[in-house]
């Protein structure tokens, strides 16, 4: 099975940086991602990492350590439109599995003006 | 279809009544998914669709829980005996197998069906 951690709530000011982490352990990992969720919304998808390193996309980066089950994602020059969920979930290994994803239970960032 | 589509949005029923909830996957995509998701929570699996089968319904919580997908495009979420606890949103998403270009990784979700069991 898959464990997937990451903090309930974050706040940061218009402009800053934030760092949303995530922590995994699982029977099988191919491939970590992150959605984003307005509220009301359908998750929309951010980025995926299935090798070690940083992945970079904008303003938005997702790095990934497999030896560590660890992930974050940074936003960068943050936007009151950023005021979302963001949902780290990860890919079980195997053909069977598909694109199966087990997700995390979200962290909820707040952009403060 | 440009994107995921579901049916009907919202969803109000009685405890024990039978419902269907309808998921129009983007034209092409061979892989179907449905998840649920309660509130402040992230999305939960319940089955995949490979083709016209069902890959994996591992995340089914109970025999109550049925998926179709016949034609291997549209589905169907039935649920029989609704309980209270099967309140929710449930989230249908589908991607490409990848092969004629498309991304693979990338599941489009739909906006939800949200079902509420009074």
């Amino acid at each position: 099975g898959q464990n997937i951690d990451q903090p309930t709530e974050m706040t940061a000011t218009e402009g800053a940086i934030v760092q949303i982490n995530c922590t995994y352990q699982t029977s099988g990992f191919n491939g970590l991602f992150w959605y984003q969720q307005h509220a009301g919304e359908a998750p929309t998808f951010l980025s995926y990492n299935v090798l070690d390193g940083l992945e970079e996309k904008g303003r938005f980066s997702s790095f990934l350590s497999r030896s560590k089950g660890y992930s974050y994602l940074l936003l960068k020059e943050l936007q009151m439109k950023d005021s979302a969920s963001y949902l780290c979930a990860v890919r079980d290994k195997g053909k069977a599995a598909g694109n199966k994803l087990t997700f995390g239970g979200g962290t909820r960032v707040l952009v403060k003006p | 279809g440009a994107g995921v589509s579901q049916t009907p949005s919202n969803k109000v029923t009685e405890k024990g009544k039978y419902v269907e909830l309808r998921c129009d996957p983007i034209s092409g995509h061979t892989a179907l998914y449905w998840y649920r998701q309660s509130l402040g929570q992230g999305p939960e699996f319940l089955i995949y669709f490979q083709g016209t089968g069902a890959a994996d319904d591992s995340g089914l919580p109970n025999d109550r829980f049925f998926a179709v997908r016949p034609e291997g495009s549209v589905s169907t979420l039935k649920i029989q005996r609704t309980e209270r606890g099967d309140s929710a949103v449930y989230l249908c998403a589908s991607s490409s197998d990848g092969l004629a270009g498309g991304n693979y990784n990338e599941q489009f979700f739909g906006p939800g069906t949200r079902l509420t069991v009074l």
